[in-house]
């Protein structure tokens, strides 16, 4: 079964505080791990895509990495304005129809 | 680019009427459509898939019967709770996949529903 587990759950950061996000995953193959960043009462937004190991995407504060068993969304000198409940999701090789799996997310708050 | 419209964003109706959401995509032909339900302080968990022209993919545990899904066009998808009750009561979230870049898998979400049952 296709496990994703975030840590840690919540965060509290002073702003300009850099720090990171984890995301680990259990998958038989993997095709895509995505990062996405959900604001109260809205629909997930879209950060990245990561496909292989070694892979890693940028922007404005947040840089995700991949690693075969994890990810890290690092965020550089934080803003009040990137304060939101960060979700990473799996897409298995076996899925069909692009299915994800999403971890329960890490509430990120960044303090003025 | 990549725009998701859902519609409404909040119903409040009566236990035992029925509620239809619309998911569009904007700015490109969604192959596949899903519907997510969220509950507070957790994840998103998947009810179904949804393809142009086919019937939807309903997650175990989910009733077909009760969440009505309707995928007509390639820009369209619609779910309908029947006969709600107040345990139906979440945030819906729908999804679509871009068809032309596929190849990237990426899901772009609209803007959530959030539905109170009476």
């Amino acid at each position: 079964e296709d496990q994703v587990t975030q840590s840690p759950e919540a965060l509290r950061l002073q702003e300009g505080e850099s720090s990171s996000l984890n995301c680990s995953y259990t998958v038989s193959g993997l095709r895509g791990l995505f990062w996405y960043r959900q604001d109260p009462g809205k629909g997930p937004e879209f950060l990245f895509t990561l496909y292989s190991a070694g892979e890693e995407k940028e922007k404005e504060r947040l840089k995700a990495t991949l690693t075969k068993k994890e990810s890290f969304l690092h965020i550089t000198a934080p803003k009040p304005e990137d304060s939101a409940t960060y979700l990473c999701a799996v897409q298995p090789e076996e899925t069909s129809g692009s299915r994800l799996t999403f971890g329960e997310g890490t509430q990120l708050t960044v303090n003025p | 680019g990549a725009v998701v419209s859902q519609h409404p964003s909040w119903v409040i109706c009566k236990s035992g009427t029925s509620v239809k959401i619309e998911c569009r995509s904007l700015d490109f032909q969604a192959t596949t459509m899903f519907w997510y339900r969220q509950f507070p302080k957790q994840s998103l968990m998947l009810m179904a898939t949804s393809n142009e022209g086919s019937k939807a993919t309903y997650e175990q545990g989910v009733e077909k019967d009760k969440f009505l899904i309707n995928h007509a066009s390639l820009t369209l998808s619609t779910l309908t709770v029947t006969s709600a009750h107040p345990e139906d009561s979440s945030f819906y979230i729908c999804s679509a996949r871009d068809g032309v870049q596929g190849a990237k898998n990426i899901q772009y979400f609209g803007a959530g529903t959030r539905l109170s049952v009476l």
